[in-house]
């Protein structure tokens, strides 16, 4: 079954516009992590924002947050006033358990593409 | 300043040859990573190295074999390549200790071509 689910393949936006990229996630955990990477198409990695099951608060980093909804296991990444630079692929990931180093699962990714 | 980096970047070889490539961080961090990355973006964990000790050890081919000589490196074998080992290959790595919310460094990625 899959842990992360990315049900946006692709999305055009346009310049400025705020954009949201969903993501939903499975587990029984109690205690679980959720982050969310860029990778442009100079192919590195690039991490975004992070909110751990317990927080309370919405994560927000800049022009990202997070809109955690637990009960619909769901995060999904929030861009405010995009940018050209924001066209890339998103992954959204989690990392279930009390560990933390336990491994980081990973979605099939949203290719964003921003209009000028 | 290349926080964590890999060679080579790119790697083309035949099908049957043996190759590594290399992963070094200078970030201080406690663990290390390797990922493959396929061709249609899927990231999937392969192994990891907590303190220089395998914690992590997905379902890969034994033809596939990480070697973390200290904390600040973590190498990746490869014997017998097959086609469908072309991918971009990612070293990462992250301090556990800081917790649950340790974010993973990724390298720039190797991609490997087989043919």
């Amino acid at each position: 079954a899959q842990k992360i689910t990315q049900t946006q393949p692709g999305m055009f936006v346009q310049e400025k516009e705020a954009v949201t990229l969903d993501c939903t996630y499975d587990t029984s955990d109690q205690s679980y992590g959720l982050f969310w990477y860029k990778q442009p198409s100079s192919g590195e990695m690039i991490f975004l924002i992070y909110q751990g099951s317990y927080d309370e608060q919405n994560a927000t980093e800049g022009r990202y947050s997070l809109n955690f909804q637990k009960a619909r296991k769901s995060a999904n990444l929030v861009i405010s006033a995009s940018q050209l630079g924001d066209s890339a692929m998103y992954f959204c990931a989690m990392r279930e358990g009390r560990s933390s180093a336990s491994k980081i699962i990973f979605g099939s990714g949203t290719r964003l593409s921003i209009r000028p | 300043d290349t926080a964590v980096s890999q060679t080579p970047k790119y790697l083309v070889t035949q099908m049957g040859n043996d190759k590594s490539i290399k992963c070094e961080q200078n970030l201080g961090h406690d663990t290390m990573y390797w990922y493959k990355q396929d061709s249609k973006k899927f990231l999937k964990i392969m192994f990891s190295y907590n303190n220089k000790e395998l914690i992590i050890n997905e379902t890969v081919p034994n033809r596939f074999s990480p070697k973390s000589p200290d904390k600040a490196h973590l190498n990746l074998h490869i014997n017998s390549l097959e086609l469908g080992d072309s991918a971009v290959y990612f070293c990462a790595s992250s301090r556990v200790s800081a917790g649950m919310g340790n974010e993973q460094f990724f390298g720039p990625g190797t991609r490997l071509t087989v043919l």
